[in-house]
């Protein structure tokens, strides 16, 4: 149980143009999703938290204009990155924390999608 | 704001060695947890600690929680091939349904 998907799973476009990556939770619901990149060889970067109903919540240095959040329902959130350049190239991963908990607040990540922009 | 220091960055094992890395926060944190990821893949969870103090087993890994909740470490013992892999701490100070900050993890190779 708790498996995340995302799609797609790799991504190429070309600069200037924006790519949309879906995050599913496929067998339970999901108030609060997160949004991670990823650089290689790197830790993860927390970009934003995805609520269910209202704004995402961006980090610092995280520009909310230019990548996307909507979460749509309570198995979907999705993030669109507007306008990439070759620098936005990184491993977008999500993560899920499914409702009720049960006190542990594990995060269930999705495989990742790795955008590179030409 | 919060930072989740690891280290070491790098550790390369013969099978049958000991490893462990070691996981420090620059404030006190409700929980720590602990992933791993494979090369090419994504984060799996492994464990969660939430007790000043706390110790949990997993076969050949043991998690500890500092008892001032501001550190962690995980230590594998007698290493195999299949514990290759990047091992990520990672902190919340709040309690429930927040982001976590992860550590730069410490990436193991293990040679047999």
């Amino acid at each position: 149980g708790a498996v995340v998907s995302q799609h797609p799973s790799r991504v190429i476009c070309k600069s200037g143009t924006s790519v949309k990556i879906e995050c599913r939770s496929l067998d339970f619901q999901a108030t609060t999703m997160f949004w991670y990149r990823q650089f290689p060889k790197q830790s993860l970067m927390l970009m934003a938290t995805s609520n269910e109903g209202s704004k995402a919540t961006y980090e610092q240095g995280v520009e909310k204009d230019k990548f996307l959040i909507n979460h749509a329902s309570l198995t979907l959130s999705t993030l669109t990155v507007t306008s990439a350049h070759p620098e936005d190239s990184s491993f977008y991963i999500c993560s899920a924390i499914p409702i009720p908990s049960g006190g542990v607040d594990t995060q269930y990540f999705g495989p990742g999608t790795r955008l590179t922009v030409l | 704001g919060q930072q989740v220091m690891q280290i070491p960055q790098y550790q390369h094992v013969q099978e049958g060695e000991d490893f462990t890395t070691y996981c420090n926060s620059s404030t006190t944190l409700s929980n720590i947890q602990w992933y791993k990821q494979r090369p090419g893949g994504h984060p799996v969870f492994l464990i969660q600690l939430v007790k000043s103090g706390e110790v949990k087993k997993q076969k050949r890994l043991t998690f500890q929680f500092g008892e001032a909740k501001k550190n962690s470490s995980l230590h594998i013992t007698a290493t195999q091939t299949t514990d290759v892999g990047t091992y990520f701490c990672a902190g919340s100070r709040h309690n429930s349904g927040y982001a976590l900050n992860f550590g730069k993890g410490t990436s193991l190779l293990v040679t047999p």
